[in-house]
């Protein structure tokens, strides 16, 4: 069964280290996501992405945070300067043009020390 | 803009037991409705969806959640839980055309 992939599982940076988290969603999905869960809070929405461009963003994602399909099969988010808060699971998601659920990878843990 | 409420951050029952999930959502338009579920250290895992079908829907694991526009819920049941349901559940909702806002989610504990 198709899944969506993340790397790396953990990453270690430390403050003002820009960082790039990678995602290879399902082949055939054009939609992707980029969500964020501080430990033991709600999973937050961050940016959507559709035909190479941000359809959505959140309060979040401000100007250190990009996202780019660098070619046909990845999909990144990088922040630019890390700050402590910025520590956290990382999910990427995408969905196809039927139905709306997403797919989930496994996620990045992010620690900014 | 569309948004789910789970009502009930942590969620205790005993093996066996009937588990019960609220979720309450807000939308402007029909929406389209889930319930997620994430195990320690791992991604969220589709259960089940409402896409404007049947209004009860069955999920995986013997779970299942009934769509009741009156009440503005989505709740997630299961008759009998198992250890193995110990997890967090997020219940999600998204508009169509918009993208999908999630719950602060619910801590399943079962006890044996």
């Amino acid at each position: 069964e198709p899944e969506v992939t993340q790397t790396p599982s953990h990453q270690v940076t430390q403050m003002g280290q820009e960082v790039i988290l990678r995602c290879v969603p399902i082949s055939n999905h054009l939609y992707f996501y980029w969500y964020r869960q501080i430990l033991g809070q709600k999973v937050e929405f961050l940016v959507s992405f559709y035909n190479n461009e941000i359809s959505e963003k959140s309060e979040i994602f401000d100007d250190q945070f990009s996202v780019e399909r660098p070619d046909g099969s990845n999909f990144t988010l990088k922040i630019r300067s890390t700050k402590l808060e910025d520590s956290a699971m990382y999910f990427c998601a995408s969905r196809g043009t039927v139905g709306y659920e997403q797919y989930f990878g496994p996620g990045t843990r992010l620690t900014v020390t | 803009a569309q948004s789910v409420t789970q009502l009930g951050s942590h969620v205790s029952v005993s093996e066996g037991a009937l588990v019960l999930l609220r979720c309450n959502y807000s939308s402007s338009v029909p929406p389209y409705l889930f319930w997620y579920v994430q195990y320690p250290n791992q991604g969220l895992q589709l259960l089940l969806k409402y896409t404007s079908a049947a209004t009860l829907v069955k999920g995986i694991n013997g779970f299942e959640a009934e769509f009741k526009k009156s009440e503005t819920s989505f709740h997630l049941t299961k008759p009998s839980a198992h250890m193995s349901d110990a997890a967090e559940y997020f219940c999600a909702v998204s508009d169509p055309g918009n993208d999908m806002r999630f719950g602060a989610g619910t801590r399943l504990t079962v006890k044996p």
